[in-house]
């Protein structure tokens, strides 16, 4: 079975220009989260998806992010301007129910480096 | 806010050493998850603890999860070169923050041949 897809793997842009993630979670998890890791730090959730719905994006900032999953199936991640401190890897999870301690399962990760 | 500290940051070791990560908390978390991180690939989730002093143990690798369910410990036997990477702790919340994974800033293991 195929686990979490992302791409690209790798972006490098200048500031303010955008750019986009997408991700393809395992077949059948309803939920989909979105989080950044910073070099050195832990992932942060950015954004939780229960099928289309999303359920917490209490930590995007929403002046410059974006996010949407429209069929409840893949996800993109946008950011628009990206700015410096944007630099990050961009992890995609997914799970198959949403309960406390169900196993997420995360994917490469894009890393976005911005110039 | 939830934070987690993990100590140590790093941890450069030869094989066949012990060590010990842990990770803290003042807060009280319904669970706590480990993970493993290799460079260019997502974390990979290697234990969940839920009961106040519980004790799991996964090969050479053994968690502990403290009474008040606010720290926990990875301990590795007899580490080998196979282990290196980053280790993470993340907290489940309960509360208002039901279900939402805190990560710890990771420790960075490097075990040498």
């Amino acid at each position: 079975e195929a686990g979490v897809v992302q791409s690209p793997r790798y972006k490098i842009i200048e500031k303010k220009q955008p750019v986009a993630f997408w991700c393809n979670p395992i077949s059948g998890h309803n939920t989909l989260y979105w989080y950044r890791q910073n070099l050195g730090q832990g992932p942060e959730l950015l954004i939780r998806y229960e099928n289309e719905e999303a359920v917490d994006d209490s930590q995007l900032p929403k002046d410059r992010f974006s996010a949407e999953r429209l069929k409840g199936v893949d996800s993109t991640l946008k950011i628009q301007p990206a700015e410096l401190g944007d630099s990050a890897v961009y992890l995609c999870a997914s799970s198959s129910l949403w309960t406390p301690g169900e196993t997420q399962y995360f994917g490469p990760g894009t890393r976005l480096l911005v110039l | 806010t939830q934070l987690l500290e993990q100590s140590p940051q790093f941890l450069s070791i030869q094989e066949g050493e012990n060590l010990t990560v842990y990770c803290n908390s003042s807060s009280v978390f319904s669970s706590l998850q480990w993970y493993r991180q290799e460079p260019g690939e997502g974390p990979v989730l290697l234990v969940t603890v839920v009961t106040g002093g519980e004790v799991k143990k996964l090969k050479r690798l053994t968690f502990q999860f403290g009474d008040a369910r606010k720290d926990s410990s990875l301990h590795i036997t007899a580490a080998q070169p196979g282990d290196t990477g980053l280790y993470l702790c993340a907290g489940v919340g309960g509360g208002t923050s039901y279900g939402k994974l805190t990560f710890g800033q990771g420790t960075i293991l490097t075990v040498h041949p």
